[in-house]
């Protein structure tokens, strides 16, 4: 069974970065569509991120150029480096395996319990 | 970039039928996916390509897309669903597109 598990949340001052850690089992990370989404305080989920088996990347508006993401394929881990970090990024922050069910067709599957950023002013 | 748009809550009585809409335009023609989101909790897919479930998903839950509204529709409802429910598309241009979110409440 797929399991994730993120690491890497904390308390960090405006301007300030982190770098937070997915580490999947029972996946192989080369081969797997792997997506950061976050809870804003009082809102709804937002897609952060996503990196493709392909290696592709992308991010949204809302974060493209300060976070960067990436994997490590010996250690089967996902990783998501954010700089410049603002208060508006203050979230929870959970990874999600995406599988693929056909043209313009994802959905996740399998979801970390999430980890904690605050940014604080 | 596509939006999609949920009421922000949805009240019903426990044993009663809750019906959560979500709106997008044409969205009959995109896959339309729907997560539980419970507090300190993962989300948990419980209907994939509109009308799929995950095996462990009760079969009172079951979803349906037309026209311009897909909607979850979760029958017999318990105290357990009370949840916030999310729907989802992908998105050329936004990758994963989220709605905002309906509170479900079991009154």
């Amino acid at each position: 069974e797929v399991q994730l598990v993120e690491t890497g949340g904390g308390l960090v001052q405006s301007g300030g970065s982190l770098r937070l850690s997915c580490a999947a089992s029972g996946l192989t990370a080369n081969s797997n569509y792997i997506s950061w989404v976050r809870q804003t305080p009082g809102k709804g989920l937002e897609w952060v991120s996503v990196i493709y088996g392909s290696g592709k990347t992308y991010y949204s508006d809302s974060v493209t150029g300060r976070f960067i993401i990436s994997r490590d394929n010996s250690r089967d881990t996902f990783y998501l480096q954010m700089n410049s970090l603002r208060v508006g990024d203050t979230a929870i922050y959970y990874c999600a395996r995406g599988t693929y069910c056909g043209a313009d067709c994802y959905y996740l599957d399998y979801w970390g319990q999430g980890t904690q950023v605050t940014v604080s002013s | 970039s596509y939006v999609l748009t949920q009421p922000p809550s949805v009240s019903v009585a426990p044993g009663q039928t809750a019906r959560i809409p979500c709106g997008g335009n044409n969205i009959k023609s995109k896959s339309v996916h729907w997560y539980q989101h419970k507090p300190g909790q993962a989300p948990v897919l419980v209907v994939y390509i509109d009308t799929d479930r995950p095996s462990g998903i009760p079969e009172r839950f079951s979803g349906s897309n037309s026209g311009n509204t897909a909607t979850l529709t979760i029958s017999r409802v318990e105290d357990g669903d009370e949840a916030v429910y999310y729907c989802q598309v992908w998105d050329t241009y936004s990758d994963q597109v989220f709605g905002g979110g309906t509170k479900l409440t079991v009154l």
